[in-house]
């Protein structure tokens, strides 16, 4: 019954690995978000898409790449992975018709060694 | 663009004393506010929002913010407080119209209560 998840919940990894982190919501939300957490806590959004389609790229490295397969699915890969992108990784979608309201996943929490 | 500034980075209380967790904005165009929760090792989860209308929102939780428009504040206020409530709050803003739904969030305030 889980509204948005993420897998994996944890990933450690080593500078220089590629990596990707999946995102699905059951809500049949039409828009999906990326946000990233860093260790002060702070949340920025990174990408947003709406059905399949990107409308917000915030000042991200074009070593992160979002992929939206279809309308449920928002995934994150990340290549040539830096220490600085350790943080708290966030999904979260919201509908058109309620486009204020959005529901976050429980968070992926990447380690970069 | 906007800002949002939560100047309480840490406010400690204790149970059953009252809160108050304050919220700044900045914006040059109408916005929408929210405030989001945090548990530990947990997602956001919305607690209350303001669109319009009255200026004094309510959680079912006993949480209420009020919209000061002439103050650009949104601050969070609990008369009485839980051990349940310790956690991680975020005030967040989004423009009304435009923005792609972009929501632009605070430092947070971490609310601890104690016994």
């Amino acid at each position: 019954d889980t509204a948005v998840s993420q897998t994996p919940k944890y990933l450690v990894t080593q500078m220089g690995n590629d990596k990707s982190i999946k995102c699905e919501q059951n809500l049949g939300h039409d828009t999906m978000y990326w946000y990233k957490q860093d260790s002060k806590k702070f949340l920025k959004i990174m990408f947003s898409y709406n059905n399949k389609e990107l409308i917000i790229n915030e000042t991200v490295p074009n070593r992160f790449s979002p992929k939206s397969p279809d309308k449920a699915h928002l995934n994150l890969h990340i290549n040539s992975l830096e220490l600085g992108d350790s943080a708290v990784y966030f999904c979260a979608s919201s509908s058109r018709a309620v486009s204020y309201e959005q529901y976050f996943g429980p968070g992926t929490r990447l380690t970069v060694t | 663009a906007q800002s949002v500034t939560q100047l309480d980075s840490q406010v400690p209380v204790f149970e059953e004393a009252p809160v108050e967790l304050r919220c700044n904005y900045s914006s040059s165009v109408s916005v929408y506010l929210f405030w989001y929760v945090q548990y530990p090792n947990q997602g956001l989860q919305l607690l209350l929002k303001y669109l319009s209308g009255s200026t004094l929102v309510e959680s079912i939780n006993g949480f209420e913010a009020e919209f000061n428009k002439s103050q650009t504040s949104f601050h969070l206020r609990k008369p009485s407080v839980h051990i349940s409530d310790t956690a991680e709050y975020f005030c967040a803003v989004r423009e009304v119209t435009g923005g792609g739904n972009k929501l632009t969030f605070g430092t947070g305030t971490q609310l601890k209560v104690e016994l």
